[in-house]
Order: structure tokens, then sequence, then C-alpha cells
């Protein structure tokens, strides 16, 4: 079955960029139906939706974070990426990478478990 | 944006009862609504999607109904391990809004 795990540093500087990495296993990221999204928690808070990518690398972003964040596909590596840049302490959160299912009304039906970042000097 | 205003905050309970949860939207996000279960350390697991559809796996204890701006998820005979946070999303409208949510605790 498809899974998706997240990678990438967990303490990012302030005003630096976070740069995370979703590799998808079991499954193509090409397959259409399907968009690959972020979303984050802040601790002991509830879930902010980032944005998303379909197979076709046509992007989607949460208008509050759009102008810091780039969602970007490898189908070389069945992976996708996120970066969001000039962060601050607001954006110490737990990060997932979920995909979307068309087939389920747009649900996420798969996530991944979640990497936290902490932004700090 | 679309504001998911979830109720109650939190809601205890003992094995065996009735857990009713309500998700109100602040305009009509007509069916597209789903509903996850996140419990401490791990990441939202789909439960119910469209507003009404059990996802794959998903015990029929677990029901979901409503449509437009009022959304409820029951859990009809409250297990042990059903302690967790229920959060609610909608994709109908721009951006993606999930709610607040809702801890369930088991007494």
């Amino acid at each position: 079955q498809v899974q998706l795990q997240e990678s990438g540093p967990g303490l990012v500087k302030p005003s630096q960029t976070l740069s995370l990495t979703c590799t998808v296993s079991g499954g193509s990221i090409n397959s259409g139906g399907y968009y690959w999204s972020w979303i984050r928690q802040h601790p002991g808070k509830g879930l902010e939706w980032i944005g998303y990518i379909y197979y076709t690398a046509n992007t989607y972003y949460n208008p509050s974070l759009k102008s810091r964040v780039t969602i970007s596909l490898d189908t070389s590596k069945n992976q996708f990426s996120l970066r969001l840049s000039s962060v601050t302490a607001a954006d110490t959160a737990v990060y997932y990478c979920a995909r979307v299912n068309h087939l389920l009304s747009d649900a996420f039906d798969i996530w991944g478990q979640g990497t936290m970042v902490t932004v700090s000097s | 944006e679309t504001v998911l205003t979830q109720s109650p905050a939190t809601l205890s309970l003992s094995p065996g009862e009735r857990a009713t949860l309500s998700c109100r939207a602040s305009q009509s996000v007509s069916d597209y609504l789903a509903w996850y279960q996140q419990k401490p350390g791990q990441a939202p697991r789909l439960l119910i999607y469209a507003a009404s559809n059990r996802a794959t796996g998903i015990p029929a204890r677990f029901s979901g109904r409503g449509s437009g701006t009022d959304f409820t998820l029951t859990i009809s005979s409250l297990e042990p391990e059903d302690s967790a946070v229920y959060y609610c999303h909608q994709r109908y409208k721009w951006p993606l809004t999930f709610g607040g949510g809702t801890k369930v605790e088991i007494k």
C-alpha cells in the first residue's frame, strides 16, 4: 500500500528556509486523481493546510502562506518537497505530508508520520 | 475563509456510550466534509469522507451525516481506543480549512 515519509532538518534558524521532502512508496506520484499535500500542526494546536501539487506540477497554496511557500515534484525519485522561506518561531510545528484522493471527495486519505521542525537560533 | 466550528471542545463519556460531535461551517460546503481521528503522537487518520462515507477499514460504529453547514460525527458505542481528538475538514471553499477539534475522553 502507499506510504508517505517526511524527511528534513529538525532545526532551522530564523529568517532561513525550511526544506522538507516527502518520499512516496508503494505507488507512483505520477498517478492522476491524487494531489500531494503539506499540512502543519503547531504544538498543541489544530491543523493548517499549507498547499498541494498535482502530478502535472500545478500548485495550490494557502493564501496565508503563499508568499513564502514553494511545493515541487521530483518524479524520478517519487518525491515532493516543501520550501518555506523567511521562517520565524511561528513556523515551529509538526509538518505532515499527505495524499489528497479525488475519488474520496478530495479527502486526505494517507498521511506521513509527521516531522517536528523547530525554528530557533 | 470558511471557518469550521467544532463542538463541544471536550467530550467525556464512558465506554459503550454514544458520542455526538458537531461541525458547523460559516458558509455552505455542500457535502465536501471529512472527519479525521488523531491520537497523541500520531498523524490524523481519515474516518469519514463526503460527509457520510466511511473510509476503508473504519468500524461501523463511526457514522457521519449532514450537508451544507451542519455536520455530525457519531460514535455509536464508545470503545477505549476511541480516545482521541477529532477534526472536521472542508475542501469545497478555498482555502481548505480544518475545524479546531473535539477531544473525546473515555472515563
